[in-house]
């Protein structure tokens, strides 16, 4: 396994254009977390999903915001009517489940940098 | 809340100079774990090391040490031998447990490292 893939890892777009990321993590891990991060400050949470189930999501997350997980491997974050201020760097990380090694420890994968116009 | 604080928001070293990153955070929680990760400049978080509250016994590993002491909420990270390849932003975290079985993530706003040859 090569870790978290994160596709693209670029995207420039028009203001009011959607958008939508892609994330592949590692395959036995059954946690997957979104997290954004813009410049010169620390990832912030986003969203939170155990197997296909999304269980948490961050105020952050507005309504324009969208991310699925449908069969509990890939998920997808999708971004409507961007605007600019969603310019960042969009983060996923993957964790094992409860109670195995390494559970509390995100794996994070390169990111998919958002640039909107 | 918790919180994490990195006040210092950029170091630069020569080679070979040793390092110390500081780190200091809040929580009302009794039970958390500490983590640095590093973000060189292709993006991707590397995890460092994981610490939990119960254990205050300092860390080595080659050139990296952690010193953890409760009592002033610190976990500060020293890096002996500066190298070139150090250079990178270096983010300390706050875990706390929440009911849906997520680790909760809370980054410092990040310490970025050069390292001058």
């Amino acid at each position: 396994d090569t870790g978290v893939s994160q596709d693209p890892r670029h995207k420039i777009t028009k203001r009011g254009q959607n958008v939508t990321f892609r994330c592949d993590p590692i395959s036995e891990h059954n946690r997957l977390y979104w997290y954004r991060q813009t410049l010169g400050q620390g990832p912030e949470f986003l969203t939170y999903f155990q197997n296909e189930a999304q269980l948490e999501k961050s105020r952050l997350l507005s309504d324009r915001f969208s991310a699925e997980r449908p069969k509990g491997s890939f998920s997808t974050l999708e971004i409507q009517r961007t605007e600019q201020g969603d310019s960042a760097m969009y983060l996923c990380a993957s964790s094992p489940r409860q109670g195995t090694a390494g559970a509390n420890v995100l794996t994070f994968g390169a990111g998919s940098r958002l640039t909107v116009l | 809340a918790q919180k994490v604080t990195q006040a210092q928001t950029e170091i630069s070293v020569v080679e070979k100079e040793d390092v110390t990153l500081d780190c200091v955070y809040e929580t009302r929680d009794t039970t958390y774990y500490l983590f640095w990760y590093k973000q060189p400049p292709s993006g991707e978080l590397v995890f460092l090391i994981r610490r939990n509250s119960f254990d205050e016994q300092n860390e080595i590993s080659g050139r990296y040490s952690w010193n953890f002491q409760k009592s002033t909420s610190s976990f500060n990270f020293t890096i002996t031998a500066s190298q070139v390849v150090d250079s990178a932003v270096y983010f300390c975290a706050l875990s706390e447990f929440m009911d849906t079985g997520r680790r909760a993530l809370t980054f410092g706003s990040g310490t970025r490292l050069q390292v001058q040859p």
